[in-house]
């Protein structure tokens, strides 16, 4: 099945710096790559996402970057704020033909912004 | 609903005993997840709903383990006869369709097995 390594673990910057995580994965299939947020007592909340068939997705802030050949995509966040600080998780869908929400995920990166 | 509604937010039971855990979905969400959250583990998928069928349980640990959806929207996941090693969060998520990878999860079901 699929495997998701994510680095690093813990992130630290100061507010107005980019924050840059990284995630690779083994399952070639695997054609759906989201990035989740998680705020302390909270779900994880989907913030940007990217398919197979681009390289890169921006919305405001936060920018994704996929690597089909290397098996390996980023997330970019730049001008970080305070409320930047969380528990970031990158996933990859288990292909295999399915396309449904069943999701690897990578251990995850605590964001830190400090002010 | 607004969003994915989980009950209890938090449960402590001792060892041996059933425990039920309850996902309400986004109203129209036709697939629903569960994930179950552990340090050690971190993020992992437990079982998978379209309607009331589960096409994929694959991830469900243990036959301790169950989960059933009723009338399309809510579910239930059931744990019999807890392990210390079942506390986790246990996390409830849907989406708009089978096709649809999106998901909104709830706010989680912290469990502890004493």
């Amino acid at each position: 099945g699929e495997n998701v390594e994510q680095h690093p673990s813990t992130l630290s910057v100061q507010e107005g710096d980019s924050a840059v995580i990284k995630c690779t994965y083994s399952d070639s299939a695997s054609n759906y790559f989201p990035w989740y947020k998680q705020e302390l007592g909270k779900g994880p909340q989907l913030i940007i996402d990217i398919r197979s068939n681009v390289g890169e997705k921006k919305d405001q802030r936060i920018a994704v970057t996929l690597n089909k050949t290397a098996k390996h995509f980023s997330l970019h966040i730049t001008e970080t704020q305070p409320e930047d600080s969380a528990v970031y998780f990158c996933a990859a869908n288990n292909a295999g033909g399915t396309s449904y929400g069943k999701l690897t995920f990578g251990q995850g990166t605590i964001l830190t912004v400090h002010p | 609903g607004a969003g994915v509604s989980q009950s209890p937010s938090n449960k402590v039971t001792e060892k041996g005993k059933d425990v039920e855990l309850r996902c309400d979905p986004i109203s129209g969400h036709t697939a629903l997840y569960w994930y179950r959250q552990s340090l050690g583990q971190g993020l992992e998928f437990l079982i998978y709903f379209q309607g009331n069928s589960a096409p994929d349980k694959s991830g469900l640990p243990s036959d301790r383990f169950s989960a059933e959806r009723t009338g399309g929207s809510v579910s239930t996941l059931t744990i019999q006869r807890t392990q210390q090693e079942d506390s986790a969060v246990y996390l409830c998520a849907s989406s708009w369709g089978p096709t649809n990878e999106k998901l909104f999860f709830g706010s989680g079901t912290q469990l502890s097995v004493l």
